[in-house]
């Protein structure tokens, strides 16, 4: 069964850093395999926003305008992790995010995470 | 940047109706990569309908999709009470993937 899960949320101050986690469980998560993982976020009472995602060589990671220079994707497939460092965190970063595995069906979102909220506020 | 408009934003219905949800696309979806989720309160989404058309895996085939280049829709041919909740269309052919603002389908 696959299984996602995240950790790593919290209250941090505008301006700080903080840094998700996503424990994925259920598939292959190597290099050698075909998904690719991506990070969700839902301000709110607001709609959904793709963030990043990263295939898991590594190699290609891709980023909404909003956070690029600002958060980083990668992950750790030793220990079948995958990361969002959030930096220079504003007010509007404010949302649930979402860990999610793209790829079991073209490039949708097949299998997501129960979510980790994120509040940044002075 | 595709931007995808969905209407209406709230689809007032009884169980039993039809529910017939639009996602209009700014710019044509590259391959009909298009992809519809179901969300309820407290919970994430749920993958309904990848390609336009194809249902992903032990979803009911009450769910349908259907269309192509810039327009879209997901109909649920008769409501069961467990299908009132949010739905969202996503493009994942371009970068970045973009999502509508959602249909809200509640109970009349």
């Amino acid at each position: 069964e696959v299984q996602l899960v995240e950790s790593g949320g919290g209250l941090v101050q505008p301006g700080g850093s903080l840094r998700l986690s996503c424990a994925v469980s259920g598939f292959t998560f190597s290099i050698r395999s075909s998904y690719w993982m991506s990070w969700v976020r839902q301000a709110p009472g607001k709609g959904l926003e793709w963030v990043a995602n990263t295939k898991q060589d590594g190699f290609e990671k891709y980023y909404v305008d909003s956070v690029k220079g600002r958060f980083t994707i990668s992950s750790d497939n030793a220990k079948n992790l995958l990361y969002l460092q959030m930096n220079s965190l504003r007010v509007e970063d404010t949302a649930v995010y979402y860990c999610a595995r793209e790829g079991g069906y073209e490039g949708s979102a097949d299998y997501w995470g129960q979510g980790t909220l994120v509040t940044v506020s002075s | 940047e595709i931007v995808l408009t969905q209407s209406p934003g709230t689809l007032s219905l009884s169980p039993g109706e039809r529910a017939t949800l639009s996602c209009r696309a700014s710019q044509t979806v590259i391959s009909s990569y298009l992809a519809w989720y179901q969300q309820k309160p407290g919970q994430a989404p749920r993958l309904l309908i990848y390609g336009a058309s194809s249902r992903a895996t032990g979803i009911p085939d009450r769910f349908s999709g259907s269309g192509s280049e810039t327009d879209f829709t997901l109909t649920i041919s008769r409501l069961e009470p467990e299908d009132f909740a949010v739905y969202y269309c996503q493009q994942y052919g371009s970068l970045p993937k973009t999502f509508g603002q959602g249909t809200k389908v509640e109970i009349k």
